[in-house]
C-alpha cells in the first residue's frame, strides 16, 4: 500500500452515464495527478493539482472534469464518454508541483479500470 | 512541449545478464528523470531517479546515467533476476512518460 487509494477499482459505464472516480492520499503531499494508461501507449498526464489549484491540463476533452476540494482528495467526473476512453485511470501524488526541487517522486494508486460500452 | 522516446519496446535477457533501456527527451529545461517499474496488474513504482546536476546514480543492481548535452538517459540493470520482469517507464519530470519497455528475464 503506497498511501494512495483509488475507488472504484473497476467501472463499466454506458456512453450516456455520469460517474466519478475518487482518489485519496494520506501522505501529506501537496500535488495530485490524474493519468490515463491505455494498452500499447505511454502514460498520459491528464490533470495536475498543486495546492488545490489546477496547474496543468493537457487538452483533455471536456467530458473529463477534475475536482480537488483539498490536498488529500481528487475526483475525476465522467460524462458522455466514448468507447476510446476505456483505459486504466491512475491517480498519483507527490510533494511538489511540476518543476519543483523538493522530492518529485510520484506515488501511484492502484487505478480504476474503466470500460465504456 | 516535452517529448520522450524510449527504446527498446521489448527486451529479453537471460538471468544474470545486464539490461539497458534508453530514453531521449526534447526539452532542455527538464531537470528530473525518474524510472518506474510496473508489474502486471500493479501500479507503477519508482525504482530510481536522477536530477540534471548529476551524471550517474546507483542503487544496488540498478543505475541511471544522464547525458544532458545529448539529452538522453539510460537505465542499467545488472545481474538480472526473473523478478525484474516488468514494464519499465522513463519520464521527464512527472509530465511526459516514455512508451515503456517490456523486460523479460529468462531463467
Amino acid at each position: 500500500e503506497t498511501g494512495v487509494t483509488q475507488t472504484p477499482r473497476h467501472l463499466v459505464m454506458g456512453m450516456t452515464n455520469k460517474k466519478s472516480l475518487k482518489c485519496e492520499q494520506h501522505l501529506g503531499h501537496n500535488a495530485m495527478y490524474w493519468y490515463k494508461q491505455s494498452a500499447k501507449k505511454p502514460l498520459e498526464l491528464m490533470f495536475v493539482y498543486s495546492l488545490e489549484e489546477r496547474v496543468e491540463n493537457n487538452s483533455v476533452p471536456s467530458r473529463f472534469s477534475p475536482e480537488c476540494p483539498n490536498s488529500s482528495h481528487l475526483f475525476l467526473h465522467l460524462h458522455t464518454l466514448q468507447p476510446e476512453d476505456s483505459a486504466l485511470y491512475l491517480c498519483a501524488s507527490s510533494y511538489s508541483s511540476p518543476g519543483g526541487e523538493r522530492g518529485e517522486k510520484l506515488f501511484f494508486g492502484s487505478g480504476t479500470q474503466l470500460s465504456v460500452l | 512541449g516535452e517529448n520522450v522516446e524510449q527504446h527498446p519496446s521489448t527486451l529479453s535477457v537471460q538471468e544474470g545478464d545486464s539490461a539497458v533501456i534508453k530514453c531521449t527527451y526534447s526539452d532542455s529545461a527538464s531537470n528530473y528523470f525518474p524510472w518506474y517499474k510496473q508489474e502486471l496488474g500493479k501500479r507503477p513504482q519508482l525504482i530510481i531517479d536522477i536530477r540534471s546536476n548529476v551524471g550517474e546514480k546507483k542503487d544496488q543492481r540498478i543505475a541511471v546515467t544522464l547525458n544532458k548535452t545529448a539529452k538522453h538517459f539510460s537505465l542499467h540493470i545488472t545481474e538480472t533476476q526473473p523478478e525484474d520482469s516488468a514494464v519499465y517507464f522513463c519520464a521527464a519530470r512527472q509530465l511526459t512518460f516514455g512508451s515503456g519497455t517490456q523486460l523479460t528475464v529468462l531463467p
